[in-house]
């Protein structure tokens, strides 16, 4: 069965902390998405990768096919990044299969 | 922000009543897909639509129909809703070669 697990489902930081979300898939992915969910509901698309690593500002996701494995990091944490994150993988080129969700709180 | 609305955003109903929420894009993107958003759960893919009148059963599609006539709107239909059907809607759209995933704003229905 193709799965995608987040860890850790919470999450709580002070401002300026680095953090740190882990995702890991089964075999097989054409790439991997990361999506932020804010209170509210909208969802927005962080990333697609399917190696390395991409940065936007202060956002980074690196991804490890060999270890089946993907992280989303955040430098200088602020509590405007307070949100869910979700991971999702392609298992298929046009159907994802989503995680849970990491539910981040950052406090100042 | 990609181009994409649900309507309506929020509808409450009482069982057994058919209910259609709309997705409309305005990006011109083949793909189209219907979510819903449970607590304890991930997303779960309902339908999704590769082309006009294209469409195909996802992993929750039982109780639930999908139409697309043209390509900037994708319909879903709750024939007879249930109480099971509680939950929140998104609708997302996407376009080869990437395929990265566009949500819409999402809609609330609850059925009492």
């Amino acid at each position: 069965k193709n799965e995608v697990e987040q860890s850790p489902q919470n999450l709580t930081a002070q401002e300026g902390e680095f953090i740190t979300i882990n995702c890991s898939y089964s075999v097989g992915i054409s790439a991997l998405h990361w999506l932020q969910q804010h209170p509210g509901g909208g969802i927005v698309s962080l990333f697609m990768l399917s190696s390395g690593k991409k940065k936007h500002g202060r956002l980074i996701a690196t991804i490890n096919i060999q270890e089946k494995h993907s992280s989303l990091h955040i430098t200088a944490s602020h509590p405007r990044d307070s949100a869910v994150y979700i991971c999702a993988a392609f298992y298929n080129t046009d159907k994802l299969i989503f995680g849970t969700g990491t539910r981040l709180q950052v406090f100042p | 922000d990609a181009g994409i609305t649900q309507s309506p955003r929020h509808k409450v109903t009482e069982t057994g009543t058919p209910v259609t929420l709309r997705c409309h894009q305005t990006e011109n993107h083949r793909y189209m897909y219907w979510y819903r958003q449970d607590p304890g759960h991930g997303l779960r893919l309902i339908h999704y639509s590769y082309g006009v009148k294209d469409t195909d059963k996802g992993e929750v599609s039982d109780g639930y129909s999908v139409s697309r006539s043209k390509t900037e709107d994708f319909l879903l239909t709750l024939e007879s809703a249930t109480s099971s059907q509680t939950s929140v809607y998104f609708c997302a759209i996407a376009a080869p070669p990437a395929y990265e995933q566009y949500f819409g704003p999402g809609t609330r229905l609850t059925v009492t």
